[in-house]
C-alpha cells in the first residue's frame, strides 16, 4: 500500500540550530515528493518538491531536502532556523508522470522553536 | 490571484444539522480535491473532480457526505446529517493539471459540531 510516515509528531530545536525531519514513504514507483508547510489557521504551502535529476532540492526560506532512493527517504533539512519557522509540516508523495492527480500526505510534524 | 478561497472559514452546528461548505477554486485549475485532517488521521482526500466530473470518490466516509461541481468555479461538500465525529478541518485544493505544478490549498473551513 502507498503511504508517508513522519516518524516525529513534535521536534523543539533552539532558534539558529539546525533541523532535519524525516520522512520516509512506500510506493510502487519513484514517486514525485513534496515538502508542504500549515501555519496556525491556515492552507498548506509548498516549500519544495522532487520529480527527478539533482537528488538534493531547494525551496523557499532556505529549506531543502534530499532524495535517497536507497533509504525511500526525503528529508527536509535547514542549516539555522528562525523562530518564523514554527509551523507543521508535511511530507507528501504523488504518482509519476501524472500532473493534477492526489497526493498522500504524511500526519505531519510539529515543529517548534525555542528561544 | 485570490487563490483558492474556502467559506466559511468556521462553521459550528448541532448533531443532526446539514452544512455545505463551499469553494472557489483558482481560475484554470482543472482539478479540484476535498481533504479532510483531523489530529487522530492526518490529511485524508474525501473526492476529487477534473473539469468537473467526480473521479475518485473512495474516501467519502459515508453516504451522509456527498460533493457537487456544478461548474468549473465552484463546489460544495454537504454532510447531512452531520455528526460530532465529523469535527475536523476541510481543505479544499486546486491543481492546474499541468506536470510540475503544485497543488494549491485555501485557508480550510473548520467545522465543530457539537
Amino acid at each position: 500500500a502507498q503511504s508517508v510516515t513522519q516518524p516525529d509528531i513534535h521536534i523543539t530545536v533552539s532558534e539558529g540550530a539546525s533541523l532535519e525531519l524525516r520522512c520516509n514513504y512506500s510506493y510502487g514507483a519513484t514517486p514525485y515528493l513534496f515538502w508542504y508547510v500549515q501555519s496556525p489557521g491556515q492552507g498548506l504551502q509548498l516549500l519544495l518538491k522532487y520529480f527527478s535529476g539533482d537528488t538534493l532540492v531547494q525551496g523557499i526560506k532556505g529549506f531543502e531536502a534530499e532524495f535517497k532512493r536507497s533509504q525511500s527517504s526525503f528529508n527536509l533539512r535547514k542549516p539555522s532556523v528562525h523562530w518564523s519557522d514554527a509551523a507543521e509540516y508535511f511530507c507528501a508523495v504523488g504518482p509519476p508522470n501524472q500532473a493534477g492527480t492526489a497526493l498522500i500526505f504524511g500526519k505531519g510534524t510539529t515543529l517548534s522553536v525555542s528561544s | 490571484d485570490a487563490g483558492v478561497i474556502q467559506s466559511p472559514r468556521h462553521e459550528v452546528t448541532e448533531m443532526g444539522q446539514e452544512v455545505t461548505l463551499r469553494c472557489k477554486p483558482i481560475s484554470g485549475h482543472d482539478y479540484l480535491f476535498w481533504y479532510r485532517q483531523t489530529m487522530m488521521r492526518g490529511l485524508e482526500l474525501l473526492i476529487y473532480f477534473n473539469n468537473n466530473v467526480p473521479i475518485d470518490d473512495s474516501g467519502m466516509p459515508e453516504d451522509r457526505f456527498s460533493a457537487k461541481m456544478p461548474n468549473a468555479s465552484f463546489s460544495t461538500l454537504k454532510i447531512q446529517p452531520s455528526e460530532p465525529r465529523d469535527s475536523a478541518v476541510y481543505f479544499c485544493a486546486t491543481h492546474s493539471g499541468k506536470m510540475y505544478s503544485p497543488l494549491h490549498f485555501g485557508n480550510g473551513t473548520r467545522l465543530t459540531v457539537t
